[in-house]
């Protein structure tokens, strides 16, 4: 069974400018959660979907938006960015309420 | 809101030797526990988890947890570690009040192990 998926691998953008980091969840996962790991600042909960909507999000500015897609994959988009964006972004899919699966998460740095 | 705290942010441990990652968590009425490993440029991966039932809960490679509700912990342990377990590893708590489906993660143990 082909794991959570996650593209790019690697993103280099200049301040100011907008990233889009994309996830495929496992099959039959309707949610799909995305994570910071930032540098000294551990791994933070950004946002939740599941059947298309989003469910909950954590302490982040409106620049960081997203979206889920009908087939489940979702879209992490992070608008105006600052140097501090600079993270990992893992991405992971769960059935409704149920164990979270990481993807191997896109590397974003800002210069 | 839920918090979760690794004691120790790194371990040094030789090769054959038990290991014990520390763990205690925010006390909450409903909480799930679980453990993960993120090996260099990787994400994450799930070792063990705890919803319910035992309170010793086995994972993979070896890994097993205590639950202990009374001492809100959830200690990770491996009676005997290998090279291949140097790693970090996050211990996570799900918080399942109003629905707010979200894993709050400690800030990481990093195992090494020493030949």
């Amino acid at each position: 069974e082909a794991g959570v998926t996650q593209s790019p691998t690697h993103l280099i953008k200049t301040r100011g400018q907008q990233a889009t980091l994309r996830c495929s969840p496992i099959s039959g996962h309707t949610s799909v959660y995305w994570y910071q790991q930032a540098l000294g600042l551990g791994l933070q909960f950004l946002l939740w979907y599941d059947e298309g909507e989003e469910r909950n999000r954590g302490n982040f500015p409106p620049r960081f938006s997203g979206r889920q897609f009908p087939n489940y994959s979702s879209e992490l988009n992070v608008n105006a960015l600052e140097l501090e964006d600079s993270a990992l972004y893992l991405c992971a899919s769960s059935p409704y309420l149920e164990t979270q699966y990481f993807g191997p998460g896109t590397r974003l740095l800002v210069l | 809101a839920q918090s979760v705290t690794q004691l120790d942010s790194q371990v040094p441990v030789f090769e054959e030797a038990p290991v014990e990652l520390r763990c205690n968590y925010s006390s909450s009425v409903s909480v799930y526990l679980f453990w993960y490993v993120q090996y260099p440029n990787q994400g994450l991966q799930l070792l063990l988890k705890y919803l319910s039932g035992s309170t010793l809960v086995k994972g993979i490679n070896g890994f097993e947890a205590e639950f202990n509700k009374s001492q809100t912990s959830f200690h990770l342990r491996k009676p005997s570690v290998h090279i291949s377990d140097t790693a970090e590893y996050f211990c996570a708590v799900s918080d399942l009040v109003q629905g707010a489906q979200k894993l709050v993660f400690g800030q990481g143990t990093r195992l090494t192990i020493n030949p």
